[in-house]
């Protein structure tokens, strides 16, 4: 299947800094990229929708402002978690999908995740 | 908001056991997928079946979808300790990609 790599796997930081999430897919054309949120021993929460070029679809209740979402290239999202807050601290997925596959088995791509521990 | 329930959501077995999770789901669909992780790590895609369809197989696995009671069923024959991981229930309400994930099963095969 196809790769997505999620850097970095994970990450320590203070209160009030911000956070940068790379999401690259390594094989194909990402066209769409989502943005998850899972805490522990839950469910994935999706975030937000980037499609490349345009702004992202942020789902209600994710404050577009503080998860600043990225996608400027067919193979590169990033997600920035501004002024981070304990309560951040979070396990972030991305998944990649593209129109170009030649066929549509509905499969996501997803990243290893990224682990956001803020202190 | 979650769309799917799932159950059980903690199963232990022994190795060789047949194991069975079970997905609700609410709204209408065009498509369930089922998923697993290992612990902090990504997601694998399993198997995806289609609103269409009514049983799928793949390898040791076998989904079933009932559109009417809105459910579908994911089970693992022979087990494998390998098999521990948690399993989700995915659905897309759309041909596009957009999923809606379940509470997941955290299963665990011993050996």
């Amino acid at each position: 299947g196809a790769v997505v790599s999620q850097h970095p796997s994970w990450v320590i930081c203070k209160s009030g800094t911000s956070v940068k999430i790379e999401c690259r897919s390594l094989d194909f054309q990402a066209t769409t990229m989502f943005w998850y949120r899972q805490f522990p021993k839950q469910s994935l929460m999706l975030m937000a929708t980037s499609n490349e070029g345009s702004k992202a679809t942020y789902e209600q209740g994710v404050e577009k402002d503080k998860f600043l979402i990225n996608h400027a290239s067919l193979t590169l999202s990033t997600l920035t978690v501004t002024s981070a807050h304990p309560e951040d601290s979070s396990f972030y997925i991305c998944s990649a999908d593209s129109l170009f596959r030649a066929a549509d088995t509905g499969e996501l791509f997803f990243g290893e995740g990224s682990r956001l521990t803020v202190l | 908001s979650q769309q799917g329930e799932e159950d059980p959501q903690a199963l232990s077995i022994q190795e060789g056991e047949n194991a069975t999770m079970n997905c609700s789901y609410k709204t209408s669909i065009n498509n369930l997928q089922w998923y697993r992780q290992n612990s902090g790590r990504g997601l694998v895609h399993l198997i995806l079946i289609r609103s269409n369809e009514r049983e799928k197989h793949s390898g040791r696995l076998r989904v079933t979808l009932d559109t009417s009671k809105k459910s579908s069923s994911l089970l693992i024959t022979a087990s494998r300790a390998a098999d521990t991981a948690s399993y989700f229930c995915a659905t897309g309400e759309t041909s596009g990609s957009r999923l809606t994930f379940g509470e997941g099963t955290q299963l665990t095969v011993n050996p």
